[in-house]
């Protein structure tokens, strides 16, 4: 079955440039999705088609793809941006989910 | 605005069938636009995909769950359901209900999860 590796956590200073990474087989070939989820609520998107960003998320969130890899980028990280994220493709009209990233901000 | 609401028992016991209702309010459920689905969570771990259904009743399912889940739809009472068999321990979670666009598409609209504990 297909499946998506990410980091377990990932840590970034205020004000810089935190890079989540996701691993899948030609994921560059595919959509990739971002999940934002903090304690105790659903998950919210913050990327899809791999690097369109949907209304309301702010502009310091990006995304890319390429390869076997797709990367979410958050420049200028807030402490609000403290949460746990999700890649998400699909495979075969499957959908599968990367483990999460833990984005710590310090 | 759309609006999504799980619902369905707290505890069950192992070998029982575990049922959740998701009732959506703001949008029709055959309307012909959208994919209905189940995602779950285990506690303090991450998200797992189990299924969704279109408004024609089309199931796809996640393989790894597939012997033991059925999804159905009601579009009398604009609710769709999720059926687990046998479960086990290992099915204790958190219960997401979400809406796809389309297959291939991101879940854009969630329910707040509820959290099924299975234990004797």
């Amino acid at each position: 079955s297909y499946q998506l590796t990410q980091p377990p956590s990932v840590s970034v200073s205020p004000g810089q440039t935190a890079n989540i990474t996701c691993f899948g087989d030609k994921l560059g070939d595919k959509y990739t999705y971002w999940y934002q989820q903090k304690p105790g609520q659903s998950p919210v998107v913050v990327i899809f088609q791999s690097d369109k960003r949907p209304s309301g998320i702010p502009e310091r969130f990006s995304g890319s793809s390429s390869g076997m890899t797709a990367t979410l980028t958050i420049s200028g990280t807030q402490a609000v941006d403290e949460a746990d994220y999700y890649c998400q493709a699909w495979d075969s009209q499957t959908a599968v989910f990367g483990g999460g990233t833990e984005l710590i901000v310090l | 605005q759309v609006h999504l609401q799980e619902s369905g028992p707290g505890l069950v016991k192992p070998s029982v069938t575990l049922s959740l209702t998701c009732t959506v309010s703001g949008d029709s459920i055959n309307n012909g636009d959208y994919y209905w689905g189940w995602v779950r969570q285990p506690p303090q771990k991450g998200l797992e995909w189990i299924g969704y259904i279109s408004d024609s009743g089309s199931t796809y399912y996640n393989p790894s769950l597939k012997s033991r889940v059925t999804l159905s739809l009601d579009t009398s009472k604009n609710h769709f359901s999720l059926k687990v068999n046998s479960v086990t321990v290992a099915d204790t979670a958190v219960y997401y209900c979400a809406r796809v666009p389309l297959p291939g598409d991101y879940f854009d609209n969630w329910g707040q999860g509820t959290l099924v504990t299975v234990s004797s």
